[in-house]
């Protein structure tokens, strides 16, 4: 039981590349979170998804899109990447009547 | 506003003393209230969640809920070095998608 993964957890960019994080888990949640974390800021939601087939923007979604893949599957793509999108990206899943949110290990995205 | 607030520190407090956590919440819909534990570097993990007023203890931390003045606290009693990180208030309102609301992050540091 791997829980929450994250593929890749280090990335450089240059401005205008594009790219996808991938996020999977295997513990049957679903719903899945894609947040970003900058210093000071705490974790803001990007997208998320509340079950498959369906998605729906968080509080900074601008620049980002995602594909729930399947139930395990959560992707997050950036289309041209900016120097504002350098963060730390954390994918989180929550299951029914479970009260908490599994996170991964993080993605440190760096875009020059 | 920021819908979760909480002080950003750093808090520092000797090996054994009792550490007090605060956060404040600007939504009176919001139904439960979490305590993640994030070590640098590391993802998010979760401490204690809390949807009652009152207190709710588990071993060396409590958590406090008061609805009526919107505010959250955890204390970690016997603190330990161990303990040094930084602690994230979350906030879940009603009828979201199980989503999560973060405040900005408290840093602790327990002094040996």
């Amino acid at each position: 039981n791997a829980g929450v993964t994250q593929t890749p957890k280090f990335q450089v960019l240059k401005t205008g590349q594009s790219m996808t994080l991938q996020c999977a888990q295997d513990m049957n949640h679903n719903s899945m979170y894609w947040y970003r974390q900058d210093p000071g800021m705490g974790l803001r939601l990007i997208y998320y998804s509340a079950s498959e087939g369906t998605t729906d923007k968080g509080e900074v979604p601008n620049g980002y899109n995602v594909s729930r893949l399947n139930k395990r599957e959560f992707s997050l793509r950036l289309e041209s990447a900016a120097p504002s999108q350098t963060s730390v990206y954390f994918c989180a899943s929550v299951g029914t009547g479970v009260h908490e949110q599994y996170f991964g290990p993080g993605t440190r995205l760096t875009v020059t | 506003q920021k819908e979760v607030e909480q002080n950003s520190g750093p808090l520092s407090v000797p090996e054994g003393a009792i550490a007090s956590l605060n956060c404040t919440y600007s939504d009176r819909g919001s139904q439960s209230f979490f305590w993640y534990r994030q070590y640098s570097g590391k993802s998010p993990e979760l401490i204690m969640f809390i949807y009652s007023n009152g207190d709710k203890e588990d071993g060396r931390f409590t958590a406090q809920l008061n609805k009526a003045s919107q505010y959250v606290s955890l204390l970690i009693r016997d603190s330990q070095p161990s303990d040094s990180a930084t602690y994230l208030c979350a906030v879940r309102r009603s009828g979201s998608a199980r989503q999560l609301t973060f405040g900005s992050g408290t840093q602790l540091t327990v002094l040996p």
